[in-house]
């Protein structure tokens, strides 16, 4: 079977740093991604890795490692509306390219 | 707006029912796939079609059933409604089938049995 595994909440302050964790076990591996879910709307994509490393996009930042099935997503700079589901998210080896979600990360940001 | 369009966009319907989920993708995409979420589970993938063809599987019940038509977009058909399916069910889409591509969530449908 796979599994992602994430912390189910978190809460942080504005203006503070926060780094949300997701490790994965799966079958395949072609990439993980970060997506961004308000409460009753779609997914966003936020980032996308596929080596090792971190690929830094404005106040978010993804790291990967593949030997070490594990991923973080970096926000920094936290505002309000960031208070948001984080979903990580691995791209399958399969005929296909079905996204495998974890449960995903409640990020609640306070004043 | 991603550019993926979901219909309806809300639904209540009674144990036993048959209903029948409608999604457009964007524009050029050629790739389907059907995702349900709800509280306790997560986002869960269904089935994925490209191109017409069905290209992975995955938690979908043999209640359910999908395809995707000659002009790409798709259905999903839920039959024998029971309470447990109450959920959002997201269409998303890609161009391809190969990696790295994104894929694109539309608004999802909310579906209530009752």
């Amino acid at each position: 079977g796979q599994n992602i595994d994430q912390p189910t909440e978190m809460t942080a302050t504005e203006g503070a740093i926060v780094q949300i964790n997701c490790t994965y076990q799966t079958s395949g591996f072609n990439g993980l991604f970060w997506y961004q879910q308000h409460a009753g709307e779609a997914p966003t994509f936020l980032s996308y890795n596929v080596l090792d490393g971190l690929e830094e996009k404005g106040r978010f930042s993804s790291f990967l490692s593949r030997s070490k099935g594990y991923s973080y997503l970096l926000l920094k700079e936290l505002q309000m509306k960031d208070s948001a589901s984080y979903l990580c998210a691995v791209l399958l080896n399969q005929a296909g390219t079905a996204l495998i979600f974890g449960k995903g990360t409640t990020l609640s940001v306070s004043s | 707006d991603s550019g993926v369009t979901q219909t309806p966009k809300h639904l209540i319907t009674a144990t036993g029912q048959r209903v029948t989920l409608r999604c457009s993708p964007r524009s050029g995409d050629l790739s389907v796939y059907w995702y349900q979420q709800s509280l306790d589970q997560g986002l869960q993938f269904l089935i994925q079609y490209y191109n017409g063809e069905e290209r992975a599987k995955g938690n979908i019940l043999e209640r359910f059933s999908a395809q995707q038509f000659p002009d790409l977009h798709s259905e999903l058909n839920l039959s024998s409604l029971e309470l447990g399916d109450s959920a959002l069910y997201f269409c998303a889409s890609s161009v391809g089938q190969t990696s790295g591509n994104t894929i694109y969530f539309g608004e999802g449908s909310w579906l209530t049995v009752v």
